[in-house]
């Protein structure tokens, strides 16, 4: 069974710090990885996904994350926070071909002045 | 991408009551799903809108419940049903397309039932 884990239900920094938000996920398949941003009273937009080739992922907003299959994580960074990234992070895990998401608690990226 | 609108955005109910949410997609699509997000929480799969047939309902969740049609590919709705406080939260539809394996989401049903 698939199932991920987000470290640190909130996260705090300073605007222009580097954000690093953590996934970690286990799975009995090579999986498929996705980061999802939900702003206050919106869905869910899509940020990054990672299925198969190049490990490092390049997303929307200045974002990325890297897979690394060793570590079995999936961590999302950006080298400069702004104050528009506050919001709730999400990270998912899927079995290719599977369409259904295994989805983590989730993170709030709180961005101090 | 796709293009989801997800009606209505809010509402506040009485217990006992019903509400239908409804979910258009721009496009046709091959899944749609339909999510439960109670306050500060992760998302919780309710069922899988299958077009032409039944839907398929996670543990926890039944039809009688939570009625969920798909007459066509880019349409489907969620009925909440003899709600309760209990039933407050925020209701999600996603959609995706064979072959592409990614979710794209409504902007949401936030319900309060009193």
């Amino acid at each position: 069974a698939q199932s991920v884990t987000q470290l640190g239900s909130h996260v705090s920094v300073s605007e222009g710090a580097l954000v690093l938000l953590r996934c970690n996920y286990s799975s009995s398949v090579p999986p498929y990885l996705f980061w999802y941003v939900q702003y206050p009273n919106q869905g869910l937009q899509l940020l990054l996904k990672y299925t198969t080739g190049a490990t490092l992922v390049k997303g929307i907003n200045g974002f990325e994350a890297e897979f690394k299959k060793s570590e079995t994580s999936f961590h999302l960074t950006k080298p400069s926070a702004h104050m528009s990234d506050a919001a709730e992070y999400f990270c998912a895990v899927s079995e290719p071909g599977n369409y259904q998401l295994i989805w983590g608690a989730g993170t709030k990226l709180i961005i101090k002045p | 991408s796709a293009v989801i609108s997800q009606k209505p955005s809010r509402d506040i109910c009485q217990r006992g009551t019903s509400l239908t949410i409804q979910c258009q997609v721009d496009s046709q699509v091959t899944m749609m799903f339909w999510y439960r997000q109670q306050p500060g929480q992760s998302l919780t799969l309710i069922a899988t809108a299958n077009q032409g047939s039944e839907a398929t309902y996670e543990s926890g969740f039944v039809i009688d419940k939570f009625p969920i049609s798909r007459p066509n590919l880019t349409f489907s709705t969620l009925t909440v049903s003899n709600m309760s406080p209990e039933d407050s939260s925020i209701y999600l539809c996603s959609a995706a397309t064979r072959g592409k394996n990614i979710q794209y989401f409504g902007a949401g049903t936030r319900l309060s039932v009193l």
